[in-house]
């Protein structure tokens, strides 16, 4: 049983187009996140999003979008995409508290021609 | 802003030599930190997380680390290594109050290569 799942694993597309990324998770939790991997593998949070409050990494373009139609999903659409937003991006969860461990999707490999 | 450093990028090492991976933050205040472990190929999984009490935690797979609250330090460490535990590993931070808590700040990862 997939606890985080993410569609599609890898995604190849042209600069200017706009695409999506799935994320669901089945574990019941309450907070959900995007990160961002870059080639050189560094991790960055993009979003959290917990009860309909989304808190945003202010260093995040706003041609990225969360969307989350109920709490066990929460999809990232990206807008006019650049060359820069070739990565990998994971989505994770947990429960409400600061203490809980996150859970991580397998990623999805973004390039960007 | 917190931040995690590691200091660390690309550690070498042969079967059963042992372990330790520095990890440095900055924060004021009261944090909970983890380790997380990415395999080839795989997705993050957690080794262990602090978050109160014993300052030094167990973790998975024989991983322990030592929480030094005045050295704002997390080291992971392990005393014999095997060839399975090729990984890249990352450590990470979060508040343990206020908006936007939840969300981790991670080092910029240490690649281990263990050589059999």
């Amino acid at each position: 049983d997939t606890a985080v799942s993410q569609t599609p694993k890898y995604l190849v597309t042209q600069m200017g187009n706009d695409k999506s990324i799935k994320c669901e998770q089945n574990l019941g939790h309450d907070t959900m996140y995007w990160y961002k991997q870059d080639s050189k593998k560094f991790l960055k949070i993009m979003f959290s999003y917990n009860n309909k409050e989304l808190i945003i990494n202010e260093t995040v373009p706003n041609r990225f979008s969360p969307k989350s139609p109920d709490k066990a999903h929460l999809n990232l659409h990206i807008n006019s995409l650049e060359l820069g937003d070739s990565a990998v991006y994971f989505c994770a969860s947990s429960p409400r508290s600061t203490t809980d461990t996150q859970y991580f999707g397998p990623g999805t490999r973004l390039t960007v021609l | 802003a917190q931040s995690v450093s590691q200091h660390n990028h690309h550690v070498i090492l042969s079967e059963a030599a042992s372990l330790e991976l520095g990890c440095n933050y900055s924060y004021g205040g009261t944090v909970n930190l983890f380790w997380y472990v990415q395999y080839p190929g795989q997705h993050l999984q957690l080794l262990l997380k602090y978050f109160s009490g014993d300052p030094l935690v167990k973790g998975i797979k024989g991983f322990e680390a030592e929480f030094i609250k005045s050295k704002f330090s997390f080291n992971l460490r392990k005393p014999s290594v095997q060839w399975s535990d090729t990984a890249e590993y990352f450590c990470a931070v979060n508040r343990a109050l206020g908006t936007g808590a939840n969300n981790l700040f991670f080092g910029t990862g240490t690649r281990l290569t263990v050589i059999p």
